[in-house]
């Protein structure tokens, strides 16, 4: 497609559910990233992939963070037990190579009730 | 640890005003640096990048950015802002794929 599309663009959860996110990156893109953007604060690194190996998921808050990208492109970001401070725009990114630009897609808001 | 700061949180300015935003890294050795910026409703989007060479980059939209390393700085300047320039500005940092973002500068320009 034209851009990184993410969806949903909006969700809500109690306190306790899990959530899927999911990321489809521009075709052809290797590099697929997630960042978590709380309010007021600028993206923080989550996790990144190139093609379908996770190859730093150090900024993964808690083991309740969980990312895959099974086939090298479309990408999911599950929140298991989700807290009221993963409350939280989550950005997903696609880059073409290693030090391309950034791609970033609209976002999706996560909020936990 | 790799960090990045932006000093200004908030910046009004009238519209044919200059611009400068202030932008610090703490890295040591090479350093790729960013700005990007995300205008209401839409997404991040890159504005221009330093990686080597030139220390003065030129972006998009008549912004530029200067590197000097001695001051770890990365300040953002454009000579006269319009009102589509209303965003948020992000500068980023970092090696490889690990890239660190600041807190970002919500500007509001003034018709």
């Amino acid at each position: 497609g034209a851009g990184v599309s993410q969806s949903p663009r909006y969700k809500v959860a109690k306190r306790g559910q899990d959530v899927a996110l999911r990321c489809d990156p521009i075709s052809g893109h290797v590099s697929l990233f997630w960042y978590q953007q709380a309010l007021g604060q600028g993206p923080e690194f989550l996790t990144y992939f190139q093609n379908e190996a996770q190859l730093d998921k150090s900024g993964l808050p808690s083991d309740r963070f969980f990312a895959e990208r099974p086939e090298g492109s479309v990408s999911t970001l599950k929140i298991q037990r989700t807290q009221q401070e993963d409350s939280a725009v989550y950005l997903c990114a696609s880059s073409l190579a290693d030090n391309s630009p950034l791609h970033f897609g609209n976002g999706t808001r996560l909020t936990v009730t | 640890a790799q960090s990045v700061s932006q000093h200004n949180h908030h910046v009004i300015l009238s519209e044919a005003a200059s611009l400068e935003l202030g932008c610090n890294y703490s890295y040591g050795g090479t350093v790729n640096l960013f700005w990007y910026v995300q205008y209401p409703g839409q997404h991040l989007q890159l504005l221009l990048k330093y990686f080597s060479g030139d220390p003065l980059v030129k972006g998009i939209k008549g912004f530029e950015a200067e590197f000097i390393k001695s001051k770890f700085s990365f300040n953002l300047r454009k000579p006269s802002v319009q009102w589509s320039d209303t965003a948020e500005y992000f500068c980023a940092g970092g090696y490889y794929q690990k890239v660190t973002f600041g807190t970002g500068t919500k500007l509001q320009v003034i018709p």
